[in-house]
């Protein structure tokens, strides 16, 4: 199956930096992809769609100014965790859309663990 | 508004055993049902996915049912091993034009004991 990856699993940082997160589709081009939060023992909450090419598609409640998403080529996808708070300490999960026989699939990432200090 | 809920949120079994996971759903249009299993800091895997058509499919231990009518699926684990210790998430997918939208349940965490 496709392969998605994330880039760093685990960051620890201080409050007022920030941080990127790196989302990779390794054997596939994908035009679409996805971002999530999910928060322990919680299920995964939509923050975003990343275009590749175009402007970010927010979640209501999510601030675009703070979650910064760049989907510059059809295999990667950031998103900037800006001036992280302790708040934002939570486990980040990316996906890639892929259309296969007319039904189309997310592939998650292994997701980055985020720890504000 | 699309929901889905699964049952039990928790569950503890000896290895060897047999379980059985809920999920009903109110998720419109439906267009699948995927089971995914998602170890403790990793990713979800997809473990089955089910259209509207489809009322089983397995893969290895894990057979998955969908009731199309009733709006309920369920994923059943035989012969449980250690390994399948995780959380387990039914995700239900609506068609929206050329895309689909998905709801997330919040999961069962299944452990399984020696």
């Amino acid at each position: 199956g496709a392969v998605v990856s994330q880039h760093p699993s685990r960051v620890i940082c201080k409050s007022g930096t920030s941080v990127k997160i790196e989302c990779r589709s390794l054997d596939f081009q994908a035009t679409t992809m996805f971002w999530y939060r999910q928060f322990p023992k919680q299920s995964l909450m939509l923050m975003a769609t990343s275009n590749e090419g175009s402007k970010a598609t927010y979640e209501q409640g999510v601030e675009k100014d703070k979650f910064l998403i760049n989907h510059a080529s059809l295999t990667l996808s950031t998103l900037t965790v800006t001036s992280a708070h302790p708040e934002d300490s939570s486990f980040y999960i990316c996906s890639a859309r892929v259309y296969l026989t007319g039904t189309d699939t997310q592939y998650f990432g292994p997701g980055t663990r985020l720890t504000v200090l | 508004k699309n929901q889905v809920e699964q049952s039990p949120q928790s569950l503890i079994i000896l290895e060897g055993k047999n379980c059985t996971l809920q999920c009903n759903y109110t998720v419109s249009p439906f267009s699948n049902l995927r089971w995914y299993k998602q170890d403790t800091g990793r990713g979800p895997v997809s473990l089955t996915i089910m259209t509207f058509s489809e009322n089983t499919k397995s893969n290895g231990r894990y057979t998955a049912t969908l009731d199309a009518d009733t709006k309920q699926s369920s994923l059943h684990i035989t012969a449980s091993q250690l390994s399948d210790s995780a959380s387990y998430i039914c995700v239900v997918s609506a068609r929206t034009g050329t895309a689909s939208k998905l709801t997330f349940g919040t999961g069962t965490r299944l452990q399984v004991t020696l």
